[in-house]
């Protein structure tokens, strides 16, 4: 079982909908989790980066953790074709633990 | 600011050769990790460096790999008599308070 899976996809929603991303993971010592953009040929960036449980909101995104679950979540509101990219999820602990991604959702957003 | 930059950005390559991957991150930067990215696939950890530190290679896959990075700077991978495997996206990032700056990526391609 891998540390962290994620759904490849390729998600496909019409322009304004809302859109719902997911990972789950097995190791509990993981505290900071990220969402990172990838468009075609081009490097990672990150988009959200969360510490411990909870909600972050920054304008049409938010990443909500569910530690007691090993779940987490980016929604995307709104969506425009301007978002369509591979979503990976990170996710990292303290003590020198590496950042351990997972596989990317394709995302396709139709105008 | 100038980003994180890799050269070259295409290489292909007859199996059984050697390749060079460079990595110039930003400046002041002082911790860098070199991924793998294959098609499908999360970011698989290859090494990490952080400051005057032993680097942690645990990543690398077979012996054939090896980085080094000089004068805390710029990085090489070099990977030794390529194989077909070895054909994959492979980024780098540096780091500043722990976020992950990446670069373009050097796309392989062993024929």
């Amino acid at each position: 079982q891998k540390e962290v899976e994620q759904d490849p996809g390729p998600l496909s929603v019409p322009e304004g909908a809302i859109v719902s991303l997911n990972c789950t993971y097995s190791n509990s010592a993981f505290q900071y989790f990220m969402w990172y953009r990838q468009y075609s040929r081009k490097g990672p960036e990150l988009l959200m980066y969360t510490y411990s449980s909870g909600n972050k909101e920054d304008g049409r995104f938010t990443a909500q953790v569910d530690k007691s679950s090993k779940y987490i979540s980016l929604f995307i509101r709104d969506s425009q074709p301007s978002d369509s990219a591979t979503y990976l999820c990170a996710m990292s602990g303290t003590g020198g633990f590496k950042t351990i991604f997972g596989a990317g959702t394709r995302l396709f957003v139709k105008a | 600011g100038a980003g994180v930059s890799q050269s070259p950005s295409n290489k292909v390559t007859e199996k059984g050769k050697d390749v060079e991957l460079r990595c110039d991150p930003i400046s002041g930067h002082t911790a860098l990790y070199w991924y793998r990215q294959s098609l499908g696939q999360g970011l698989e950890f290859l090494i990490y460096f952080q400051g005057n530190s032993a680097p942690d290679k645990s990543g690398l896959p077979s012996d054939r790999f090896s980085a080094e990075r000089t004068g805390g700077s710029v990085s090489t991978l070099t990977i030794q008599r390529t194989q077909q495997e070895d054909s994959a996206v492979y980024l780098c990032a540096s780091i500043l308070r722990g976020e992950q700056y990446f670069g373009p990526g050097t796309r392989l391609t062993v024929t």
